[in-house]
């Protein structure tokens, strides 16, 4: 199975709205960490936000948050009141100890958002 | 946040020249440094990942004579490309860690092999 699933390549949305990217993930460690980055046409990976295993609730980051259903194994990214600075590539990424605790990155998703 | 640099940015070189890549931690001490390489609208594919003071550990199908990475210190690794080919034309982006914690990235080096 795929270790990290993104099955979007591309995704559009208007400004203002909200957008989720999806993330779908394969460990059998009960421990790891799931992790969302940005990555503008500038090439640097910027971190948005964090997610334990362990975590009782959803992480947010300002406009950032992050469904986590853990049974499904998803992470899904939200992005609330898109700007047009949020057009990028997203990726989602999983750290485990089955996979030697290195992040592991999905495939991306190019998010554009239209004015 | 911890701040990772690279330099050079940007390099062109001739095929059949070697190029090195730094890679810095600048306000931190980064026990494991990572090395990836990117092709364009392609994710992030780990190259090596090296520890101060040790041998790197290459993943499967890099050629570790190619690639030679050097982590001389708890703020430096680099990455040297040998004999350089127009294949190995790709952006690459380093990472370091500080223990068991959080990953920082550099902000990429493209190589152009001509």
């Amino acid at each position: 199975a795929q270790k990290i699933t993104q099955t979007q390549p591309g995704m559009f949305v208007q400004e203002k709205e909200a957008v989720t990217l999806d993330c779908t993930y394969d460990t059998s460690d009960p421990s790891y960490g799931l992790f969302w980055y940005k990555q503008p046409s500038s090439g640097e990976m910027i971190f948005l936000i964090y997610q334990g295993s362990y975590d009782q609730q959803n992480a947010t980051e300002g406009r950032y948050s992050l469904n986590f259903q853990k049974a499904r194994k998803s992470a899904n990214l939200v992005i609330s009141a898109s700007q047009l600075g949020d057009s990028a590539m997203y990726f989602c990424a999983m750290r485990a100890p089955e996979y030697g605790n290195k992040l592991v990155f999905g495939a991306g998703t190019i998010l554009r958002v239209k004015s | 946040g911890a701040v990772v640099s690279q330099h050079p940015s940007r390099v062109i070189c001739k095929s059949g020249t070697s190029v090195k890549i730094e890679c810095r931690s600048l306000d931190f001490q980064a026990t494991t440094m990572f090395w990836y390489r990117q092709f364009p609208k392609q994710s992030l594919m780990l190259m090596a990942t090296s520890n101060e003071g040790s041998k790197a550990t290459y993943e499967q199908g890099v050629e570790k004579d190619k690639f030679l990475i050097n982590h001389a210190s708890l703020t430096l690794s680099t990455l040297t490309v040998t004999s350089a080919h127009p294949e190995d034309s790709s952006f690459y982006i380093c990472s370091a860690r500080a223990g068991n914690y959080e990953q920082y990235f550099g902000p990429g080096t493209r190589l152009t092999v001509t």
